[in-house]
């Protein structure tokens, strides 16, 4: 079963618009990873956040963590073709000690 | 090497064989991680190795899957048996000291079984 669930699955934005997805733990999390992954490609890291109420921005992706360590959400501003892929979050929910990821979120930019 | 390798890098397979995924490991990072991705499905859990600690094997997913890790160094995941449903992409990561480190992950193998 996954323990953490995204939203949405799919998401298709036209070019220039803003997005966001959203990451969630039933239990507190050690922390999040923000990945992502292109067709046939491995992962890329993104970001990691390891705080209560932590954000971190790397160009137009700004990833947050909520105070509880239960809710993280990427936010992509002006979206272009090039952050099309495949967004996975991955954490260590509860006592776990694996890196679990959720189902990802797919995306697709539209020049 | 540079970041973490994975062989090879497709595997076609008869059901019913056994097969080796190899993972190469970045040198010095002592948290080694499996993952399998089906087709279309996110990343999901197989084995967790930390240093000298015993691995969590929680998601192996049968006893037809093993795993071994020498050290802090090479690591090969077994699959006796094969199934039509093992076919996936086998994912290995490394970091550095394991939760709170980057992981990175290799290219993956792409195992076909036919």
């Amino acid at each position: 079963s996954q323990e953490l669930e995204q939203s949405p699955q799919s998401l298709i934005v036209q070019e220039g618009k803003n997005l966001t997805i959203n990451c969630t733990s039933s239990k507190t999390l050690y922390g999040l990873y923000w990945y992502k992954q292109k067709y046939g490609e491995g992962l890329i890291f993104l970001m990691m956040l390891q705080k209560g109420g932590e954000e971190k921005s790397h160009e137009k992706i700004t990833a947050k963590l909520d105070e509880k360590k239960q809710q993280s959400s990427l936010h992509i501003t002006a979206s272009q073709p090039s952050h099309a892929g495949i967004y996975l979050c991955g954490g260590a929910p509860g006592s776990a000690r694996q890196l679990t990821f959720g189902s990802g979120t797919q995306l697709t930019v539209l020049p | 090497g540079a970041g973490v390798s994975q062989s090879p890098s497709n595997k076609v397979t008869e059901k019913g064989k056994d097969v080796e995924l190899r993972c190469d490991p970045i040198s010095g990072h002592t948290a080694l991680y499996w993952y399998r991705q089906r087709l279309g499905q996110g990343l999901e859990f197989l084995i967790y190795f930390q240093g000298n600690s015993a691995p969590d094997k929680s998601g192996l997913p049968s006893d037809r899957f093993s795993a071994e890790r020498t050290g802090e160094s090479v690591s090969t995941l077994t699959i006796q048996r094969t199934q039509q449903e093992d076919s996936a992409v086998y994912l290995c990561a490394s970091s550095a000291q394991g939760w709170g480190t980057e992981a990175f992950f290799g290219q993956g193998t792409r195992l076909t079984v036919v």
